[in-house]
């Protein structure tokens, strides 16, 4: 099984329209979570945190529930801009630091 | 621009060549990652720095792949002998210890092609 996963989608949407993105992850002793965005051929950017209790900024809400070890992301009134690859990631805590485990991401067009 | 530079950005090179790649971190990080992505998938953890010290590598670096950073501050991913199946983004990202948060701030990444 996977670390983190994803639906890879893509989820085709018009504009305007709300979508949600769910990911799922393994490690229940994870603590930090994240939605990347990535355009094609580009490198990942960050897109949010992740809270227990639930962040927006914007348009975009992200979710975390730790009982079922699964991360939202909402999209509401989606933009042609929008279309992307999005990855969700969990920090994974070692003797010496963290690093990123990245889900194989979920891929939104946004049509007009 | 999120500061984080790769060299070179693509690279086509024949089987059983070597290749080195550069990254040059934002200039006060002093973690430094180096993540490898295939088509379709996630960026995979290779391995990081805390200044000069390499403090992990994941089991996907091979004998083949070394990574140094000699001053703290640039790194430099080398793979011996290429393979097809090394054809990949090579990315790489820092961030500082410094802050309270995790983020990571990627480059553009190197496009590797072994033909």
């Amino acid at each position: 099984r996977k670390e983190v996963e994803q639906d890879p989608g893509p989820f085709n949407v018009p504009e305007g329209a709300t979508v949600a993105f769910n990911c799922t992850y393994s490690n229940s002793a994870s603590q930090s979570f994240f939605w990347y965005r990535q355009d094609c051929r580009k490198e990942p950017k960050l897109l949010m945190s992740v809270y227990s209790s639930g962040n927006e900024d914007g348009r975009f809400t992200a979710q975390l529930n730790r009982a079922s070890q699964y991360i939202s992301l909402l999209i509401r009134d989606s933009k042609l801009s929008d279309s992307a690859t999005y990855l969700c990631v969990v920090i994974e805590w070692e003797e010496y630091g963290n690093k990123l485990v990245f889900g194989a991401g979920t891929i939104l067009r946004v049509k007009s | 621009d999120t500061g984080v530079s790769q060299n070179p950005r693509h690279k086509i090179t024949k089987r059983g060549q070597n290749v080195t790649f550069r990254c040059d971190p934002i200039s006060e990080h002093n973690r430094l990652y180096w993540y490898r992505q295939t088509l379709g998938q996630g960026p995979e953890f290779l391995t990081y720095f805390q200044n000069e010290a390499q403090l992990e590598k994941s089991r996907l670096l091979s004998d083949r792949f070394s990574a140094e950073r000699p001053k703290g501050s640039f790194s430099t991913l080398e793979i011996q002998r290429t393979e097809q199946g090394d054809s990949a983004m090579y990315l790489c990202a820092s961030r500082s210890t410094g802050t309270l948060t995790d983020t990571q701030y990627f480059g553009p990444g190197t496009r590797l092609t072994v033909l």
